[in-house]
């Protein structure tokens, strides 16, 4: 089975400190993700990757940032916590079949348990 | 861009009765398109994905979901639903371009005795 490891579950950290949330995935997965979920607001995709040392936005990249060194972990910055960062960040991973830089493989995405952040 | 919307936030069944979450979809072409579950304090469980060829899906835990072109739908069924179901329920949509995941808001199910 794919595993999408998030290192930490629960977290309260303090408005301005600058938090590091980890994701590792074991399958040798091209493809990254971090999103954040709130109620009401379902997922919401902040950064992904499709390699290592490469980043893209998602649709709510402000406050964030990401890194990507090795292929199987894919980390999430907060510069500077602050306290509308209180959420569920949730990581994903899913592989890139096919020749090339055909990504439309179709394949499927898994996640991992969530990381709660509370900034207080 | 695609959009998902479940339109129901809340829904309460009774166990052994049936269930349909319903999804409706905006995209231009054809999607792929995914339900998962995820229980209270859990991450995603991927339960069904839809990307070409039949429409009726056959996902895991009993739960089956319909792709209809001409409603842009992708409703969830379940012909019996058992108190274990009760969690919550997002659809999911994503581009033949990208492998970044659009999700609706979810539904919330509660099963009642």
């Amino acid at each position: 089975d794919v595993k999408v490891t998030q290192s930490s579950r629960y977290l309260v950290k303090r408005t301005g400190e600058k938090v590091f949330l980890e994701c590792v995935q074991d399958m040798d997965h091209e493809n990254m993700f971090w999103y954040r979920q709130d109620p009401g607001l379902g997922l919401r995709l902040i950064y992904f990757s499709y390699d290592v040392k490469m980043k893209e936005k998602g649709d709510i990249p402000e406050g964030y940032s990401v890194s990507r060194e090795k292929k199987e972990r894919f980390s999430l910055i907060l510069e500077s916590a602050s306290t509308n960062q209180t959420s569920m960040y949730l990581c994903a991973s899913s592989s890139t079949s096919g020749q090339g830089s055909n990504i439309d493989s179709g394949n499927t995405i898994y996640f991992g348990e969530g990381s709660w952040l509370t900034v207080v | 861009a695609q959009s998902v919307t479940q339109p129901d936030i809340h829904i309460t069944v009774s166990e052994g009765a049936s269930l349909e979450l319903r999804c409706n979809y905006s995209y231009g072409a054809t999607p792929y398109l995914f339900w998962y579950v995820q229980s209270p304090g859990q991450g995603l469980q991927l339960l069904l994905k839809y990307f070409s060829g039949d429409t009726l899906v056959q996902g895991i835990k009993g739960f089956e979901a319909e792709f209809k072109r001409s409603q842009s739908s992708f409703n969830l069924r379940k012909p019996s639903v058992h108190w274990s179901d009760a969690a919550e329920y997002f659809c999911a949509v994503r581009n033949t371009g990208f492998q970044k995941l659009v999700f609706g808001t979810g539904t919330r199910l509660l099963v009642s005795p």
